[in-house]
């Protein structure tokens, strides 16, 4: 069974500053995905970023990136230069690719940024 | 842009009532979710469909139904509301693996 693990219940990161979020996984597929969700104080849960675990290279989305190690079996979200409109619950998720396409979650992460 | 939509954003039921979340969506996906969210515990399934008719249990199906008799629309059902299924409740639409479109939660109060 996927697991899927976030370890810091909170973090805070001064507007304009760098964060990284940390994510650990556990799977015994060789193909899936994994995916950051952000989810503001409105509640739509957003979808932030995703990373295919057959591609080598990080994936990136403007201010947003990860850093994906696949052997170690982390899935990290780095947000440069963060804003107030940042500040938010992030959750980590995987999906098994061909299975049965249920998304497993960790508990999240509450992000505040200060001005 | 693709869309789910929950019928209520806020309810309170009371111990007991039968309760019925709606969930719709306008993308033709094959696959629903019903998700319950509470703090500390992320998400956790509830149920999930492939298509329709199809439904399969999630993680903490106890105390809940689905029904699904059109592609569009997924429900959730609440046989006998407690006070323990105070929570937020999430529904989802998949094309996975690309990622869920969420809806925009329904919030349940059991007084």
């Amino acid at each position: 069974a996927q697991t899927v693990t976030q370890s810091q219940p909170e973090m805070s990161v001064q507007e304009a500053e760098t964060v990284t979020l940390s994510c650990t996984y556990d799977t015994s597929e060789s193909d899936y995905y994994l995916f950051w969700y952000k989810q503001p104080p409105s509640r739509q849960m957003i979808l932030v970023i995703r990373q295919e675990a057959y591609k080598q290279q990080n994936a990136t989305e403007n201010r947003f990136s990860v850093n994906f190690q696949k052997a170690a079996k982390s899935f990290s979200l780095k947000i440069s230069d963060s804003q107030l409109g940042d500040a938010a619950m992030y959750f980590c998720a995987s999906v098994t690719q061909g299975g049965s396409e249920k998304l497993v979650f960790g508990k999240g992460t509450k992000l505040t940024v200060n001005p | 842009d693709v869309k789910v939509t929950q019928s209520s954003r806020y309810l309170v039921k009371r111990t007991g009532e039968k309760v019925f979340l709606e969930c719709v969506q306008d993308m033709d996906h094959e696959n629903m979710f019903w998700y319950r969210q509470d703090p500390g515990l992320g998400l956790r399934l509830i149920y999930f469909s492939y298509d329709v008719k199809m439904k399969e249990k999630g993680d903490i199906p106890e105390g809940y139904s689905v029904s699904r008799e059109k592609k569009e629309r997924f429900s959730l059902i609440l046989e006998s509301a407690s006070t323990n299924q105070t929570s937020m409740y999430l529904c989802a639409s998949s094309p996975a693996p690309y990622g869920y479109t969420f809806g925009s939660g329904t919030r349940l109060t059991v007084v």
